[in-house]
């Protein structure tokens, strides 16, 4: 089955205490994304990758770093996390830019920082 | 800048009736697509619909269709005969066809209720 998978699902965390969250999927896909999702903002960009050792930042950057060290594998790093980093963060993948590529969502991570 | 506007937070429609989700965009580009997509209680992203700029019918999946009109940048969804399974926060979302950062720019959402 096509699917892309996060985990944790839930995560509750202290202030400053690194923390990742992995994202894999098994279509093979060339592009992966992060985003976040906010109330009354829906959802932004966090940092997207177009392919092994890709990465740039998407709108909401700062706090985060990701890697692409596997063409399946796209784990989101927070090095230092703040409060201001509880959200719900969803990981996408897809095949690239252009018609019939569509984009292939993972189940979400909440993740509560205190 | 492209962006997409919801104006509506929050609806509510009875059960059986049929309710229509607005939708804005903007954009300079030609070629793009335009999603709506379902999130449940779940938090799974659920894909609704999609439709391709490029098309001029207006696409349809069985209880829900889209009115896209291009020239207006409107993207709405219409739901018919509404069930208590379609309660969830609705999101329209753009994606432009060639786009180096595969980025999808979503809206802020409409919380739909189900009133049974």
């Amino acid at each position: 089955e096509a699917q892309v998978t996060q985990n944790p699902r839930y995560l509750i965390t202290v202030t400053g205490k690194k923390l990742t969250v992995t994202c894999s999927q098994n279509m093979n896909h060339e592009y992966m994304s992060w985003y976040r999702q906010d109330p009354g903002l829906g959802l932004r960009q966090i940092y997207y990758s177009m392919n092994v050792e890709v990465t740039d930042k998407g709108d909401v950057p700062e706090g985060y770093k990701v890697s692409r060290k596997e063409k399946r594998n796209f784990p989101l790093i927070l090095e230092s996390p703040s409060p201001n980093q509880t959200s719900l963060y969803f990981c996408a993948s897809s095949l690239g830019t252009g018609w019939n590529t569509e984009a292939f969502f993972g189940q979400g991570t909440r993740l509560t920082v205190v | 800048a492209q962006t997409v506007t919801q104006s509506q937070p929050e609806m509510s429609v009875q059960e059986a009736e049929t309710v229509t989700l607005s939708c804005t965009y903007d954009t300079s580009e030609s070629d793009y697509y335009l999603f709506w997509y379902k999130q449940p209680p779940s938090r799974q992203m659920i894909l609704v619909i999609r439709q391709e700029a490029y098309k001029q019918q207006n696409a349809t999946e069985n209880r829900f269709s889209v009115n896209f009109q291009k020239a207006a940048k409107s993207f709405s969804l219409k739901i018919s005969d509404s069930q208590l399974g379609d309660a969830a926060m609705y999101f329209c979302a753009y994606r432009p066809l060639m786009n180096r950062d595969d980025k999808i720019i979503f809206g802020k959402g409409t919380r739909l209720h189900i009133l049974p």
